[in-house]
């Protein structure tokens, strides 16, 4: 079975710049998450939305960040404009179910570097 | 959620069970203790979880100790594939459509296991 997947997998760009980070969930899967990366916080829970809905966006840093789950198979996240301190990994992770036990599981990432 | 507390780091040889503590000494009765593990440059991997009894599978086991206030993950045959941050979770489990399964991250346990 295919896993989260991400892309793009690194994006370079220049400070200003709008930025678009996506994500396919486990098909089958209600709950998503964004979550970001960086060595002084470590791993951080951005937003998460259950059956296409934002449930919980208090995890976005400030309003330069949106994101977006338009239907049950892909989300977006977007800065802009994009700072040099949003460079980190970000992360795309999907659970099946509402809520409940149910474990998340991970993307690969995408590794933003912004200059 | 309960706050957890991991040593930063372990060593571990090869071929040894390596056991990985988690001291969660605030935890309350609906709370589960998660494990997940980061391989570098790699997403999150869910391991395992449970809330009182002992777990096993095909990658780890969890015992929880009797009052639940810590629990050690056990990989019994630790491969040098192994070497990652471990990252010990203690969530409540919430049910229903608006519910979400949130996971905090702390700083984990840096295995390291040598040949």
């Amino acid at each position: 079975d295919a896993g989260v997947i991400q892309s793009p997998r690194h994006e370079v760009t220049e400070m200003g710049q709008e930025v678009t980070l996506r994500c396919k969930p486990i098909s089958g899967h209600n709950s998503l998450f964004w979550y970001r990366q960086t060595m002084m916080r470590g791993l951080e829970l951005l937003i998460y939305f259950n059956n296409n809905v934002p449930i919980d966006d208090s995890g976005m840093p400030e309003d330069r960040f949106s994101a977006k789950m338009p239907n049950a198979s892909f989300s977006t996240l977007k800065i802009q404009p994009s700072e040099p301190r949003d460079s980190a990994v970000y992360f795309c992770a999907s659970s099946p179910g509402q809520g409940g036990s149910e474990p998340q599981h991970f993307g690969d990432g995408t590794r933003l570097s912004i200059l | 959620d309960a706050k957890t507390t991991q040593p930063t780091s372990m060593d571990c040889a090869e071929g040894r069970a390596a056991n990985l503590p988690c001291n969660h000494s605030t935890i309350s009765g609906n709370e589960y203790v998660y494990w997940y593990r980061q391989i570098h440059s790699q997403g999150p991997q869910y391991i395992i979880h449970g809330l009182k009894n002992n777990e096993t599978n095909e990658m780890a086991s969890l015992i929880i100790t009797e009052d639940r206030k810590s629990s050690t993950l056990i990989l019994p045959h630790a491969t040098l594939r192994d070497t990652a941050v471990y990252y010990c979770i203690v969530r409540v489990v919430l049910r229903g459509n608006n519910a979400g399964n949130m996971l905090t991250f702390g700083g984990g346990t840096r295995l390291m296991v040598k040949p």
